[in-house]
């Protein structure tokens, strides 16, 4: 398997501009993480799903964020408007059940956004 | 809330020492935890995960250890090589089980 595959690995935007970025998980399973990591906050969990379905936003800091799964092999998340505060990478991560709880993550190369 | 700790921030060693990395956690209803390894630029790849039955994992020259009681896991890792010179970092699950609250990481460097 390929692993997680994300896209873009950078994206570099002006403040006001919308950013879409996507992650393809590993085949089979039925997880799917968004995380971003900054220097001050260290790496931090946006939103989850279950089988395409969002289960925990919790993290999603402000309504200019939104996730999206329409299949198991396909998600996004956008930022609309995008703003400087911003910048940091964005990691996606998908695992697999093991009861009831998730096995291992495995995460993908992440997107590094700069918002100017 | 959950909160997770790693001590030393940073750490510099010689090759071929031995050497041991802590994580320590506010709440100790885990059921498991893991430890990752980020290199550079890159995501996060992991290493070990510790079932909360369990006391110790082992893969290569990496060990893990875990005390639920007292709220700590350490990471050693046998006779550094400097390719293992990376950001490890520690995580928990929390919020029912399938969220994960990562440490603050502990970059290490290992030298020739």
């Amino acid at each position: 398997d390929a692993g997680v595959i994300q896209s873009p690995r950078h994206e570099v935007t002006e403040m006001g501009q919308e950013v879409t970025l996507r992650c393809k998980p590993i085949s089979g399973h039925d997880y799917l993480f968004w995380y971003r990591q900054t220097m001050m906050r260290g790496l931090e969990l946006l939103i989850y799903f279950n089988n395409n379905v969002p289960i925990d936003d919790s993290g999603m800091p402000e309504d200019r964020f939104s996730a999206k799964m329409p299949n198991a092999s396909f998600s996004t998340l956008k930022i609309q408007p995008s703003e400087p505060r911003d910048s940091a990478v964005y990691f996606c991560a998908s695992s697999s059940s093991r009861g009831r709880h998730t096995d291992t993550q495995y995460f993908g190369p992440g997107t590094r956004l700069t918002v100017l | 809330k959950q909160e997770v700790t790693q001590i030393p921030a940073a750490l510099s060693v010689p090759e071929g020492e031995n050497l041991v990395l802590n994580c320590s956690f506010t709440d100790s209803a885990i059921y498991n935890l893991q430890w990752f390894r980020q290199d550079p630029g890159k995501g996060l790849t992991s290493l070990l995960l510790i079932q909360s039955s369990q006391r110790e994992q082992t893969s290569g020259r990496l060990n893990a250890s875990l005390d639920k009681s007292s709220g700590r896991s350490t990471l050693y890792i046998a006779a550094s090589q400097p390719g293992d010179s990376a950001t490890y970092l520690c995580a928990v699950p929390t919020g029912g089980g399938n969220k994960l609250t990562f440490g603050t990481g502990t970059q290490l460097k290992v030298e020739l």
